[in-house]
């Protein structure tokens, strides 16, 4: 499979812990983005990069996140001292810089996480 | 914040009847997209469309887009039942890089 791959696929886990999500996006794609969507709402931009450098943040993305993209390929999203109210689902989505679908963005089936 | 708005919220039609869900959005873009989220899976992209174009057709879906009154409109022709799904409009401005901004979705049902 060449698509989008995401883990884990949940997680659960305590208030005040910290997690860390994976994204693994199609191999030739330079951008990357994290997106987060709660129940019954569309998804919300969180971070995206271009190769390693991260170019933008959302007001969303709190002190305690984190994101990185290191080599330019994976992507690791971190969460720490989770609240309740970061249970929701975190997508990855993937695209190319050029070409005829540059603007075309290839979601993973996200990490659902739950903070009791 | 959301930028699009879908209209309706929730749409439940025949198998065979056509649906159409409309998008309005508020600020200048350099695209507009619709996605479709099966319940607890992944976004699939459906189809985009420049601010330039007016119509794009792909398969039994017909996109609209109209600049002037910030409005889009996704037509699915003759449905099936695996079209249940939520359809998610989604916005690109020109000032960022491809960050897409979605809508809160319409939840389509088809009956069979």
């Amino acid at each position: 499979d060449t698509g989008v791959s995401q883990n884990p696929r949940h997680k659960i886990t305590k208030r005040g812990q910290n997690v860390t999500f994976r994204c693994d996006p199609i191999s030739e794609h330079n951008r990357l983005y994290w997106y987060r969507q709660t129940l019954g709402q569309g998804p919300e931009f969180l971070t995206y990069f271009q190769n390693e450098a991260q170019l933008e943040k959302s007001r969303l993305l709190s002190d305690r996140f984190s994101a990185e993209r290191p080599k330019g390929s994976f992507s690791t999203l971190e969460i720490q001292r989770t609240e309740q109210g970061d249970s929701a689902m975190y997508l990855c989505a993937s695209s190319l810089v050029d070409g005829p679908v540059k603007d075309e963005q290839f979601f993973g089936p996200g990490t659902r996480l739950t903070v009791l | 914040s959301q930028q699009g708005e879908e209209d309706p919220q929730a749409l439940s039609i025949q198998e065979g009847e056509n649906a159409t869900m409309n998008c309005s959005y508020k600020t200048s873009i350099n695209n507009l997209q619709w996605y479709r989220q099966n319940s607890g899976r992944g976004l699939v992209h459906l189809i985009l469309i420049r601010s330039n174009e007016r119509e794009k057709h792909s398969g039994r879906l017909r996109v609209t887009l109209d600049t002037s009154k910030k409005s889009s409109s996704l037509l699915i022709t003759a449905s099936r039942a695996a079209d249940t799904a939520s359809y998610f409009c989604a916005t690109v401005g020109y000032s960022s890089a491809s960050k897409i901004i979605f809508g809160s979705g319409t939840r389509l049902s088809i009956r069979p």
